[in-house]
C-alpha cells in the first residue's frame, strides 16, 4: 500500500486479556519500528526490526510485551495479561533503512484501552 | 533522554510565518537534525532534516546555526491545518535505530 497500515484502529479489552496489534509497512521498507504514546507525551520507542530480526528491543517495558516480524514485512505487537497502564496509542513506522538519513513513515496508530 | 530543548507551546496568526526554535547544544558532528509534526489523532509526519546546511522543501525551511547548536523550523505561511505538535530530533547519521521524541512544541495557528 501507499502508507503504513495499522489494525485495529481501536481496541478495547479487559484487564488480563491478550492483545495483538498488526502493522503493514510500506512495501520494500526493511526497517520497522513500534512506539507507544500516552496522552500529552511524545512517542516512546519500544522495538526496532531490521528485516526479520529485532535489532533493538530495549524499549519494551517488560516481558508481557513481545513483537514479531517473521517474513520481514508485516509485524505483530503482542501484549499478554494487559494492565490498565498499557492503555495508549501504539504507533508503527517503517523506513528504507540503509546508511545515511533515515526518514520514518508512521501509521495512524492503534488506540488500546484496557478497562 | 531527548537531546533537544523546545518551547512547550507557541501561537501564530494564520498567514504569517511560524518560526519554531530548537536547542541541541550537545549535537555531534555526525548527527542530523530532524523535524516531525503530529496533527491530532494522527501519527507523526516527517517534515524536513538537515546536517549543517540550511534546507528547504515544499513544507518548510530549516535554518541551522553555524555552530549547529540550535535550529529553527520555518513554516512560511501558516494555515489552520498546521496546528500540531512539532518535534525536533537529533540522530546520528550512521544510526539505523530509533528516533527519540521529546514533548515537542504545540503550535496553535489562530485565524
Amino acid at each position: 500500500g501507499a502508507g503504513v497500515s495499522q489494525t485495529p484502529s481501536n481496541k478495547v479489552t479487559e484487564k488480563g486479556k491478550y492483545v495483538e496489534l498488526r502493522c503493514d509497512p510500506i512495501s520494500g521498507h526493511t526497517a520497522l519500528y513500534w512506539y507507544r504514546q500516552s496522552l500529552g507525551q511524545g512517542p516512546e520507542f519500544l522495538i526496532y526490526f531490521q528485516g526479520t530480526g529485532a535489532a533493538d528491543d530495549s524499549g519494551l517495558p517488560n516481558d508481557r510485551f513481545f513483537a514479531v516480524r517473521p517474513e520481514g514485512s508485516v509485524s505483530t505487537l503482542k501484549i499478554q495479561r494487559t494492565e490498565r497502564g498499557d492503555s495508549a496509542v501504539y504507533l508503527c513506522a517503517s523506513s528504507l533503512g540503509g546508511a545515511g538519513a533515515n526518514v520514518l513513515t508512521f501509521g495512524a496508530g492503534s488506540r488500546l484501552t484496557v478497562l | 533522554d531527548a537531546k533537544t530543548t523546545q518551547p512547550t507551546s507557541m501561537d501564530c496568526a494564520e498567514g504569517r510565518a511560524a518560526n519554531l526554535p530548537c536547542n541541541h547544544s550537545t549535537i555531534s558532528g555526525n548527527e542530523y537534525v530532524y523535524w516531525y509534526r503530529q496533527i491530532h489523532s494522527q501519527g507523526p509526519q516527517y517534515i524536513i532534516h538537515g546536517l549543517k546546511n540550511n534546507e528547504t522543501n515544499e513544507m518548510a525551511s530549516l535554518i541551522i546555526t553555524e555552530d549547529r547548536k540550535s535550529s529553527t523550523l520555518i513554516l512560511p505561511h501558516a494555515t489552520l491545518r498546521d496546528t500540531a505538535v512539532y518535534y525536533c530530533i537529533v540522530r546520528d547519521r550512521g544510526s539505523q535505530g530509533n528516533l527519540i521524541f521529546g514533548k515537542g512544541t504545540k503550535l496553535s495557528v489562530k485565524p
